[in-house]
């Protein structure tokens, strides 16, 4: 049981450059999401799915998109990267039924856009 | 709307010593609070969580959380520090499942940092 995983663990990006971070979880959760982590700012919500086929927006979700095709992944998709979209990025997920449930964060993807 | 508040951005302690990380929280309806760890490099750890029933809530690692529905509080807690208890500790709520599938609303994280 590999919990949540994320690839790669670091990327470098130029400005303008697109790029996918994978997600992936092997535990059936309907529910995954998206944080970016920025510092003094705690973690922000890009986007959610509570199950296959459908995403929803969080509270960050301009220059990102997602889909979900599968249960168990959930890529990230960065359409032309700025540098305002230099962060650590985490995954998480949770079964859905319950929304008392802790999630499980992957070990995030530490993005640098040049 | 949710929020938490974490008022500290760091804590230091010595080794042995107790420990407080401090969390307040507003929300409407009844809370479901969360603690998480970060270490360096890491992913968020799950720590504990307060649902419903006894105020003292007790989690991994020795830790423990005391909820205060007066002072809308929800404080992190460990009796005698360890310097592997040294890391960012983050609290949150959980929103209702109407706002955005009942995502995780953080606070801005507390550095805890125990020395020897």
């Amino acid at each position: 049981n590999a919990g949540v995983t994320q690839t790669p663990k670091f990327q470098v990006l130029k400005t303008g450059q697109s790029m996918t971070l994978q997600c992936a979880q092997d535990m059936n959760h309907e529910y995954m999401s998206w944080y970016r982590q920025d510092p003094g700012m705690g973690l922000r919500l890009i986007h959610y799915s509570v199950g296959a086929g459908i995403t929803d927006q969080g509270e960050v979700p301009n220059g990102y998109n997602v889909s979900r095709s599968t249960t168990e992944d959930f890529p990230l998709r960065l359409l032309s990267a700025a540098p305002s979209q230099t962060s650590v990025y985490f995954c998480a997920s949770r079964k859905r039924e319950s929304p008392y449930n802790e999630q499980f964060f992957g070990p995030g993807t530490r993005l640098t856009v040049l | 709307a949710q929020s938490v508040a974490q008022p500290e951005d760091q804590v230091n302690v010595a080794e042995g010593n107790p420990l407080t990380v401090k969390c307040t929280y507003s929300v409407s309806g009844n809370p479901y609070l969360f603690w998480y760890v970060q270490y360096p490099n890491r992913g968020l750890q799950f720590l504990l969580k307060y649902i419903t029933g006894d105020n003292l809530v007790k989690g991994s690692y020795g830790f423990e959380a005391e909820f205060n529905k007066s002072q809308t509080s929800f404080h992190l807690k460990k009796p005698s520090a360890l310097v592997s208890d040294s890391a960012l500790y983050f609290c949150a709520v959980r929103a209702p499942l109407y706002n955005q599938g009942g995502k995780l609303i953080f606070g801005q994280g507390t550095e805890l940092s125990v020395k020897p």
